[in-house]
């Protein structure tokens, strides 16, 4: 079955910290994979995607993510948390060559202290 | 960059009624639109696809007399919820595929609808 784990529901880091949030994918052909952020209220901004080619992905607002085919992992990543990145975010995987709908994790929170 | 509308933001209804919730792709066409519903704290569930000029395809369990889609042009998509009653009440998100756009799908803010 096609799915999409986020492991940790709630996160809470001191500003300026490093953040990952990780995300596991169970799909059967090779996935488009894509890392969103929500705000209270708000509809979805892509942070990211990763289709094909290097592993290491660079997204908006410093954000980048790894794609590890041999855990079906697509792990979100940022070395100084601001206090801004306060959201829940969300993991998704879809499939390739272009592609029709998305499967969505389940979304991590993520807190920030000042 | 690509922007996708949605009209009204907030919409409070009374039992029974239906409401309209409209997506627009502003700046592209959208030759595919996609509804999704997220409850509180949870995750985006995909309702239906919805192509231009053909019917919409709705996920197992979503139901199609309920839900009504039209996907009447190539930038305009509406959700129609009828005969609301307070468990549709929930966070309504509509996004756009555009290959023009990099093969991504663009979301729209989201509706609110509360059914009172």
């Amino acid at each position: 079955a096609q799915s999409v784990t986020q492991p940790d529901i709630h996160i809470t880091v001191s500003e300026g910290a490093s953040l990952e949030l990780r995300c596991n994918y169970s799909y059967g052909a090779t996935p488009y994979l894509f890392w969103y952020v929500q705000s209270p209220g708000q509809g979805l901004q892509l942070l990211l995607k990763y289709f094909s080619g290097d592993t290491l992905v660079q997204g908006i607002k410093g954000f980048e993510a790894e794609f590890k085919r041999s855990q079906s992992s697509f792990n979100l990543r940022k070395p100084s948390v601001h206090w801004s990145d306060a959201a829940e975010y969300f993991c998704a995987v879809g499939p390739s060559g272009g592609y029709n709908k998305l499967i969505f994790g389940a979304g991590t929170r993520l807190a920030v202290h000042p | 960059g690509a922007v996708v509308s949605q009209h009204p933001s907030r919409v409070i209804c009374k039992s029974g009624t239906s409401v309209k919730i409209e997506c627009r792709s502003l700046d592209f066409q959208a030759t595919t639109m996609f509804w999704y519903r997220q409850f509180p704290k949870q995750s985006l569930m995909l309702m239906a696809t919805s192509n231009e000029g053909s019917k919409a395809t709705y996920e197992q369990g979503v139901e199609k007399d309920k839900f009504l889609i039209n996907h009447a042009s190539l930038t305009l998509s509406t959700l129609t919820v009828t005969s609301a009653h307070p468990e549709d009440s929930s966070f309504y998100i509509c996004s756009a595929f555009s290959q023009q756009g990099g093969d991504e799908q663009y979301f729209g803010p989201g509706t609110r609808l509360t059914v009172t």
